[in-house]
């Protein structure tokens, strides 16, 4: 049973439009969330991330949004960029020491010019 | 500026071999990981190490082996290669283990018919 969900697999977006990507969770356990971005043929990336104790972080172009009672996070790109094409996938990590990483399923963002 | 580097980075093997995928990180990171990458399953923890001298399982260990060889070195061993372990493996380091913002490196694809 997957704990971290990415319902859409993927996504296109106009340049310059914003983008969301979502992510829910089922581990109320749960107490950091990262973003990674992934190219072909690379490795993911760090892109942003998110403690439990806020609702909102930006860096940028990226905002994560954190939705605790909904168990729920979202990624907004804004403005979108035609190197945003990737594939993101979003992270979470339990609060008790030594918890590693549970990663989504991933979303294929395609930003069309 | 290397980061993480893996090899090989292509691997055919034929059901029962058996074959050792290398990784080694200049960052002086003290934490290492392997990872498989699985179309619409993100990406799953095999093993981890810490420091240099430990290793943990992660969510899918079955069939795999792991040595810490350094601290700069990190090799995922499949003694007997199976259909379902046809995969991208990736390999990743930390010095961040509270927060696990990894390091990735460009991955291995493995196919084992």
């Amino acid at each position: 049973d997957q704990q971290v969900k990415q319902n859409s697999p993927s996504l296109s977006v106009q340049e310059g439009r914003i983008s969301i990507l979502n992510c829910d969770y089922t581990n109320s356990m749960f107490d950091y969330f990262l973003w990674y971005k992934k190219y072909p043929a690379e490795g993911p990336t760090f892109l942003i991330s998110i403690s439990s104790i806020k609702d909102k972080n930006e860096d940028g172009r990226f905002t994560v949004f954190l939705n605790k009672s909904a168990k729920h996070l979202s990624l907004h790109i804004v403005p979108s960029q035609p190197g945003d094409s990737a594939v993101y996938f979003c992270a979470a990590k339990g609060k008790a020491a030594g918890n590693k990483l549970t990663f989504g399923g991933g979303t294929r963002v395609l930003v069309k010019p | 500026n290397a980061g993480v580097t893996q090899t090989p980075k292509f691997q055919v093997l034929k059901t029962g071999q058996s074959m050792t995928l290398q990784c080694a990180q200049d960052m002086n990171h003290n934490s290492m990981y392997w990872y498989r990458q699985d179309p619409g399953m993100g990406l799953r923890l095999i093993y981890y190490s810490a420091s240099e001298g430990t290793t943990d399982k992660g969510e899918v260990p079955n069939g795999y082996n792991v040595s810490r060889l350094n601290k700069r070195e990190f090799s995922l061993r499949l003694e007997s290669a199976a259909p379902s372990q046809t995969s991208v493996y990736f390999c990743a380091s930390s010095d961040d283990p509270g927060r696990e913002k990894l390091f990735f490196g460009s991955g291995t694809q493995l196919s084992v018919l």
